[in-house]
């Protein structure tokens, strides 16, 4: 069964003090993998997407990369306005457009 | 502005009482999905389209409806909601059939008591 898990549940961070989230799949037929950010109340907003392993990207204090199994997204001198769940998705099927995300981590950063 | 809006954003509703859930993008992208948000269970996704009058399963479809009849429009519908189905909804739509990213609505709250 496809599957998409992301650890830790919950980080909490002091400002300045870079981490990383992890998120491992196990799913046939790969076409992309995704992070999201998502605020209290709101929709998710994109991040990244990744196509295959190896592959790096970033953005201001944020880097996603990607192996056969798992993506990290990596956080540098988080900012108090970086608090947000970092949700992880995988698309699979034909054309990529079947979505599994996982449950993802929520990210406290105290000023 | 670029966006997927949904409504209404809040429906409290009684087991049985059919209703619709509207989404509507003004970008013209093809694909357009909807997806429901339980606390520990993260985003699931419904039903998804890959173009006008293309609709297919998502991992949680039983329960729901949808139709795809006009390009920026992917209402979901529900003929005979359930308690199991309070949850919160977001509609999300992207560029083309490749694995894009995508563009979220605001979400709406459903409540069936």
């Amino acid at each position: 069964e496809d599957q998409v898990t992301q650890s830790p549940e919950a980080l909490r961070l002091q400002e300045g003090e870079s981490s990383s989230l992890n998120c491992s799949y196990t799913v046939s037929g790969l076409r992309g993998l995704f992070w999201y950010r998502q605020d209290p109340g709101k929709g998710p907003e994109f991040l990244f997407t990744l196509y295959s392993a190896g592959e790096e990207k970033e953005k201001e204090r944020l880097k996603a990369t990607l192996t056969k199994k798992e993506s990290f997204l990596h956080i540098t001198a988080p900012k108090p306005e970086d608090s947000a769940t970092y949700l992880c998705a995988v698309s699979r099927g034909n054309y990529g457009q079947n979505f599994v995300f996982g449950p993802g981590t929520r990210l406290s950063v105290l000023p | 502005e670029a966006q997927v809006t949904q409504n209404p954003r809040y429906l409290i509703t009684v087991t049985g009482k059919k209703l619709t859930v509207t989404c509507s993008q003004n970008m013209n992208h093809e694909y357009m999905s909807w997806y429901r948000q339980d606390p520990g269970l993260g985003l699931r996704q419904i039903y998804y389209s890959m173009n006008v009058e293309v609709t297919d399963k998502g991992d949680v479809p039983e329960g729901y409806k949808v139709s795809r009849k006009e390009k920026r429009n992917f209402p979901l519908i529900l003929e005979s909601p359930s308690p199991n189905q309070t949850s919160l909804y977001f509609c999300a739509s992207s560029l083309g059939r490749n694995p894009y990213e995508q563009y979220f609505g605001p979400g709406t709250r459903l409540t069936v008591t």
